[in-house]
């Protein structure tokens, strides 16, 4: 059974930064794509950023690039969200994916861990 | 960037009726379209990918169609755990995007 478990979301003051990470399970974890999704409070979708399977190509929102990293450890089953300089608009449930494999969508997601950014 | 239009944002359909939802995109995605349900408190999960290729263990009741700018969900014979929030996706262009969302209500 392929599982996605996020964790790291918590309470951060603007201007601050968090790592949020995503362990795998039930499959090869290496070999897939994997994409990082939030949804603010009462809001929708939004795709974030995405990885792929040997972690050298990553792809990002406009609204994170150059504070969000997107990272994987394949030896760990692990992907991560390094986020820096955190606005309130920041605030969120953030949800780890792994795609569909041979197509450009999202086949199992995470519980999802909330981000807060608040002073 | 790729905008995801989706129609209507609130669908009331009785238990029993269909339910025919749409999605546009601002230019051609192909049939790099996906769609997603979200029930409250929980995260989305995956229904339609390639724009009509059902996911595992999905109910032969969804059914997506479409190419290029115009997609379609439909939903035959509602049952109450169908009623839910209902998003499309493209994968065709970097960023990303998704439609803002259709409810579907019991009416």
């Amino acid at each position: 059974e392929v599982q996605l478990v996020e964790s790291g979301g918590t309470l951060v003051q603007p201007g601050g930064s968090l790592t949020l990470s995503c362990v795998a399970s039930g499959f090869t974890f290496g070999t897939y794509w994997m994409t990082w999704v939030r949804q603010a409070p009462g809001k929708g979708l939004e795709w974030v950023a995405s990885i792929n399977d040997d972690g050298d190509e990553k792809f990002y929102v406009d609204s994170v690039k150059g504070r969000f990293t997107i990272s994987r450890d394949n030896t760990e089953d692990t992907m991560f969200l390094h986020m820096d300089r955190l606005r309130a608009e920041d605030t969120a449930v953030y949800y780890c994916e792994r795609h569909v494999m041979r197509s450009r969508s999202l086949g199992d997601w995470g519980q999802g861990t909330l981000v807060t950014v608040s002073s | 960037e790729i905008v995801m239009t989706q129609s209507p944002a609130t669908l009331s359909v009785s238990p029993g009726e269909r339910a025919t939802l749409s999605c546009r995109a601002s230019q051609s995605v192909g049939r790099n379209l996906a769609w997603y349900q979200q029930k409250p408190g929980q995260a989305p999960r995956l229904l339609i990918y390639d724009a009509s290729t059902r996911a595992t263990g999905v109910p032969a009741i969804f059914s997506g169609s479409g190419s290029g700018t115009e997609f379609t969900l439909t939903i035959t014979t509602l049952q109450s755990e169908d009623f839910a929030l209902y998003y499309c996706q493209q994968g065709d262009r970097w960023p990303w995007t998704f439609g803002q969302g259709t409810k579907v209500e019991i009416k």
